[in-house]
């Protein structure tokens, strides 16, 4: 159980548009959804922090406008990456907490999403 | 300002010894420690965990200890597999509830058959 989906696994983009990844939690329901961007060799960078039905908590330094969150249940969230350009090149995670295992604490991570603005 | 360190980005160690990986961390309200792991292109897989009121756990081939006055856990493996090549990555949180995870740098174990 405790599994994560994201699509796309992978997309190419032209600078100037805008994406959406999708996180889904296929066999549970996910108190809280969260979404990391890794660069090459790096650790991950917490982005922001989603609640169903309520608004985003992001991280200092992450451009609210930029990265649009949406948790409209609690099996999906999305992220819309706004006007993207070549530096919004990255691996994009989103990670889930088991609503029911709460006090396990560990989040169940997606596959990612390797995102490439030409 | 990393509140999680890994200082060893790199290890290689021979199939079947001992594989160590170590953490530190600067935040003393930290209280709940986890250990993931990450092949490349894909999301992290939970490994192990410790809360802060014990300084073992044992899962399998997996061991975390924790030293709180140290502000320092390790992984322990053993015995090391090929399979278990990849990055590891330590993360920290203030409470088990899935709060925020706060991760280190990450090191990439290379285990040699």
């Amino acid at each position: 159980g405790a599994v994560v989906s994201q699509h796309p696994s992978w997309v190419i983009c032209k600078s100037g548009t805008s994406v959406k990844i999708e996180c889904r939690s296929l066999d549970f329901q996910a108190t809280t959804m969260f979404w990391y961007r890794q660069f090459p060799k790096q650790s991950l960078m917490l982005m922001a922090t989603s609640n169903e039905g309520s608004k985003a908590t992001y991280e200092q330094g992450v451009e609210k406008d930029k990265f649009l969150i949406n948790h409209a249940s609690l099996t999906l969230s999305t992220l819309t990456v706004t006007s993207a350009h070549p530096e919004d090149s990255s691996f994009y995670i989103c990670s889930a907490t088991n609503r029911r295992d709460r006090g396990q604490g560990e989040q169940f991570f997606g596959p990612g999403t390797r995102l490439t603005v030409l | 300002d990393q509140q999680v360190k890994q200082n060893s980005p790199s290890l290689s160690v021979q199939e079947g010894r001992i594989s160590i990986l170590n953490c530190d961390y600067t935040n003393s309200m930290f209280d709940y420690f986890l250990w993931y792991k990450k092949y490349p292109a894909e999301g992290p897989t939970f490994l192990i965990s410790i809360s802060s009121i014990k300084d073992k756990n044992e899962d399998g081939r997996f061991t975390v200890f924790l030293n709180k006055s140290a502000k320092h856990l390790s992984l322990h493996i053993v015995p090391s597999q090929p399979g278990d090549s990849a990055v590891y990555f330590c993360a920290a949180s203030y409470n088990n509830a899935g709060n925020m995870l706060t991760f280190g740098g990450g090191t990439r174990l290379m285990v040699k058959p």
